[in-house]
């Protein structure tokens, strides 16, 4: 399967602990977003890599949550000292010269 | 005012009739647009980019109105199988950054 995968597909932590997310995108592409969604709602854009730099990321990714990409291939998104408020699903795609962006399957995090 | 709207529906429609979505978006320096199609607890998949020249895909045809920063969704003789939601997407690419924002979803039940 040469498409975006994400692992694990789901998570469920307590309230408190921390929890690293992985993203493996199509071996191709320089361009690798990560997103969050909850019920109801589209997904919300949360950081954006180029290679291995970060350069955006969105005013809802509070201090708890850092995403990297340190060799310009794969991504870890984690979340520190997670909050109810962090249960949703969380999405990384990632596109190439073309704009159009490839999703993985998603991560959903249950916080309990 | 959100970057990307659109009409969250339920659009509720026959098998055989046609319906349309429409989106607008805010920032007018954005490039590129497309719609993806997302089922219950599923990743978005990409369902067709969007051109100004507007474009058609079977059943699908989208348009793009850069003048009054709107896009459209038609689908013809709906399919029980095109049951889904639809997401408006519109990219901002500032030479340092690619940014994928998506609208909320428009809820499409297609029924016999």
């Amino acid at each position: 399967d040469t498409g975006v995968s994400q692992d694990p597909r789901h998570k469920i932590t307590k309230r408190g602990q921390n929890v690293t997310f992985r993203c493996d995108p199509i071996s191709e592409h320089n361009r690798l977003y990560w997103y969050r969604q909850t019920l109801g709602q589209g997904p919300e854009f949360l950081t954006y890599f180029q290679n291995e730099a970060q350069l955006e990321k969105s005013r809802l990714l509070s201090d708890r949550f850092s995403a990297e990409r340190p060799k310009g291939s794969f991504s870890t998104l984690e979340i520190q000292r997670t909050e109810q408020g962090d249960s949703a699903m969380y999405l990384c795609a990632s596109s190439g010269k073309r704009a159009e962006a490839f999703f993985g399957q998603g991560t959903r995090l249950t916080v309990v | 005012r959100k970057e990307v709207e659109q009409d969250p529906g339920p659009f509720n429609v026959p098998e055989g009739a046609t319906v349309a979505f429409n989106c607008t978006y805010s920032n007018s320096a954005s490039q590129s647009f497309f719609w993806y199609r997302q089922d219950c607890r599923k990743e978005p998949k990409l369902l067709m980019s969007v051109y100004s020249s507007g474009n058609e895909d079977g059943r699908f045809t989208a348009q793009l109105n850069r003048a009054s920063q709107y896009i459209s969704l038609l689908i013809r003789d709906s399919k029980l199988s095109d049951s889904a939601t639809y997401l408006c997407v519109v990219n901002l690419n500032t030479g340092t950054a690619s940014k994928l924002t998506f609208g909320t979803g428009t809820r499409l039940q297609v029924t016999l």
